[in-house]
């Protein structure tokens, strides 16, 4: 069955403190693996896709990475605004046509 | 802001009853999915219309339903109505039939059974 998990379920972090957050994913076969950040009582809003393992991307202080079976999102430095529960999700490629498997995210909270 | 619209933002009925969810897509985008967010289950997806045709179904209950108008719109049914159907439900919409497409989603709308 194809699942993605995420850890850790909470992350608390001062201003500056670098850090990252995990999504391990188990697929038939990965067409695409999403992140997208999620304020409280908000839709998601969509950061980055990875489609291939060594890819990157980055965007101001998040950089998303992807390995065979899992991907990174790295935080440089978060400041306050960061605070949201970043959500990860998978495109397999035997799945239902477009449908996305979404892990239960991660909640950020960052300090001043 | 996506794009993505919907309506309305809260909705509060009472068992047993039928809701009506209205979905409006980004401008171009021909794809729409419905996903249910519940705080123990995380983003469930539950279907998925391409261009007016129903195009993948995930774990959604014989009680919704769901249909993809001319002007692209969608609206999803909910009808008998359980407490356990609260929940936050999003529309999304991508470009295309899905693969690989980036899906962005809509602000929500949060039902509340009582």
């Amino acid at each position: 069955e194809d699942q993605v998990t995420q850890s850790p379920e909470a992350l608390r972090l001062q201003e500056g403190e670098s850090s990252s957050l995990n999504c391990s994913y188990t697929v038939s076969g990965l067409r695409g693996l999403f992140w997208y950040r999620q304020d409280p009582g908000k839709g998601p809003e969509f950061l980055f896709t990875l489609y291939s393992a060594g890819e990157e991307k980055e965007k101001e202080r998040l950089k998303a990475t992807l390995t065979k079976k899992e991907s990174f999102l790295h935080i440089t430095a978060p400041k306050p605004e960061d605070s949201a529960t970043y959500l990860c999700a998978v495109q397999a490629l035997l799945g239902s046509q477009g449908n996305l498997i979404f892990g239960k995210g991660t909640k950020l909270s960052v300090k001043p | 802001d996506s794009g993505v619209t919907q309506t309305p933002k809260h909705l509060i009925t009472a068992t047993g009853q039928r809701v009506t969810l209205r979905c409006s897509p980004r401008s171009g985008d021909l794809s729409v999915y419905w996903y249910q967010q519940s705080l123990d289950q995380g983003l469930q997806f539950l279907i998925q219309y391409y261009n007016g045709e129903e195009r993948a179904k995930g774990n959604i209950l014989e009680r919704f339903s769901a249909q993809q108008f001319p002007d692209l719109h969608s609206e999803l049914n909910l009808s008998s109505l359980e407490l356990g159907d609260s929940a936050l439900y999003f529309c999304a919409s991508s470009v295309a039939a899905g693969d690989r497409d980036t899906q962005y989603f809509g602000p929500g709308t949060r039902l509340t059974v009582l």
